[in-house]
């Protein structure tokens, strides 16, 4: 199956400072999806991006598809970007996402 | 208005006993999932249905099954419980079941198999 990667693992940010979240994945995709799963275990989706480039307030999203990677950028950091940033892709004809092993982003104040 | 609900939040139960988790969710959507997160945090689907229908079975215990009495709802019962059933069980909806969906997910329900 599809191997999903995101890198670095773990980031620690100032607030105010900017940020990069990587993810590169095996094959190619027809969905690619980030999450943000905040400190109470609730699960956000960020945004549907499986080509292109979108932005939403202070986080923006890219994924080169040819290249087979997506760049989640967060600008600004505030200690409520806090959590777990998972991306995850689908590849068949069905809706099956398979998620990557997340970045744990801690903001400090 | 919760978009996808889950009940219970939280579930402590015995090894052996036989438990049920129920999603709804009121978005109108066609397709519904279930996903199990580990102690690690890693997510992996279980289940999908679509109108009622079973169209994603991963490779999962047959002690787990999933139930879905009609478009808005998804339950999951589980037979047997042992400790490694103990994770976050996530349940998700998306509009349709084709591949270019948004999936929208619920709270979790946090199983604790002593």
């Amino acid at each position: 199956g599809i191997q999903v990667e995101q890198s670095p693992p773990d980031l620690i940010l100032q607030e105010g400072a900017n940020s990069t979240l990587r993810c590169n994945f095996s094959d190619s995709v027809n969905n690619l999806q980030w999450f943000h799963q905040n400190p109470w275990g609730q699960l956000i989706n960020l945004f549907y991006i499986p080509s292109g480039t979108k932005q939403n307030g202070r986080l923006s999203a890219t994924t080169v598809a040819t290249e087979r990677y997506s760049l989640l950028y967060i600008s600004s950091s505030q200690t409520t970007d806090s959590g777990v940033y998972f991306c995850a892709v689908s590849t068949g004809a069905n809706s099956k996402l398979t998620f990557g092993k997340g970045i744990t982003l801690s903001v400090r104040p | 208005d919760t978009a996808v609900s889950q009940t219970p939040k939280y579930l402590v139960t015995q090894m052996g006993n036989d438990k049920s988790i129920k999603c709804e969710q009121n978005l109108g959507h066609d397709t519904m999932y279930w996903y199990k997160q580990d102690s690690k945090k890693f997510l992996k689907i279980m289940f999908s249905y679509n109108n009622k229908e079973l169209i994603i079975n991963e490779t999962v215990p047959n002690r787990f099954s999933p139930k879905s009495p009609d478009k808005a709802h998804l339950n999951l019962h589980i037979n047997s419980l042992e400790l490694g059933d103990s994770a976050v069980y996530f349940c998700a909806s998306s509009q349709g079941s084709r591949v270019q969906e948004t999936q929208y997910f619920g709270p979790g329900t946090r199983l604790l198999v002593l």
